[in-house]
């Protein structure tokens, strides 16, 4: 399966500031999903990230909020912007990675951010 | 997109079989039951996936029932860091489908 590295681990943030996540994988994969957790809550998608094209947002996430990036194959960045204390989530990559011909999501460890 | 039901929360003890059951009666026919599972502070991790014949790998068994519209994860002998959230998922293998989360099965193994 496919190896996914997210930073930061975790952070903490004042309101109004933005932070940007990155997530690197180990190998070439199409397609690349942000999904957030709030705190005791199950995961959301909030877009999917493809090279070479704009992300697609789900409903209720807009670019203006999370602007994402994913430059070439193996990399995306997400940004938290403009950050109020209701932001505060773990923030998780995801890509899907076949595994014995299943379509199998891997995850990153996620990106804890605390907005004060 | 198929719907999965779970009970909010279980435990058992330590060393004895953790039977986590999922509703998906409106699962389609091309539709597989994936596994995941977090544990606290990670992220979900993959556990197994079955279309319906019965599945069996190193974590856990995937027991699928004939109708197809409910499954069975068994862990064998659970441990203590089998404490988890357990997520049923239903999805079509392959494609760019990308599977929902519901609230899953809070799974606590006790000594």
């Amino acid at each position: 399966s496919a190896v996914i590295s997210q930073k930061p681990s975790r952070d903490i943030c004042q309101r109004g500031t933005s932070l940007t996540i990155q997530c690197q994988v180990d190998s070439q994969v199409t397609m690349m999903f942000w999904y957030r957790q709030q705190p005791g809550q199950s995961l959301t998608l909030i877009a999917t990230a493809n090279q070479g094209s704009e992300a697609t947002y789900e409903s209720g996430f807009v670019i203006d909020k999370f602007p994402i990036s994913r430059p070439n194959l193996t990399f995306s960045t997400l940004t938290v912007s403009n950050m109020s204390p209701e932001d505060s989530s773990i923030y998780l990559c995801s890509v899907n990675f076949g595994n014995s011909g299943a379509n199998v999501l891997t995850f990153g460890a996620g990106s804890r951010l605390t907005v004060l | 997109d198929a719907k999965t039901t779970q009970p909010t929360s279980m435990d058992c003890a330590e060393g004895r079989a953790a039977n986590l059951p999922c509703n998906h009666s409106t699962i389609s026919g091309n539709e597989y039951v994936y596994w995941y599972r977090q544990i606290h502070s990670q992220g979900p991790q993959y556990i197994i996936h079955g279309l319906k014949n019965n599945e069996t790998n190193e974590m856990a068994s995937l027991i699928i029932t004939e109708d197809r519209k409910s499954s069975t994860l068994i862990l064998p002998h659970a441990t203590l860091r089998d404490t988890a959230v357990y997520y049923c998922i239903v999805r079509p293998s392959g494609g760019s489908y990308i599977p929902t989360f519901g609230r899953g099965t809070s799974l606590i193994v006790h000594p």
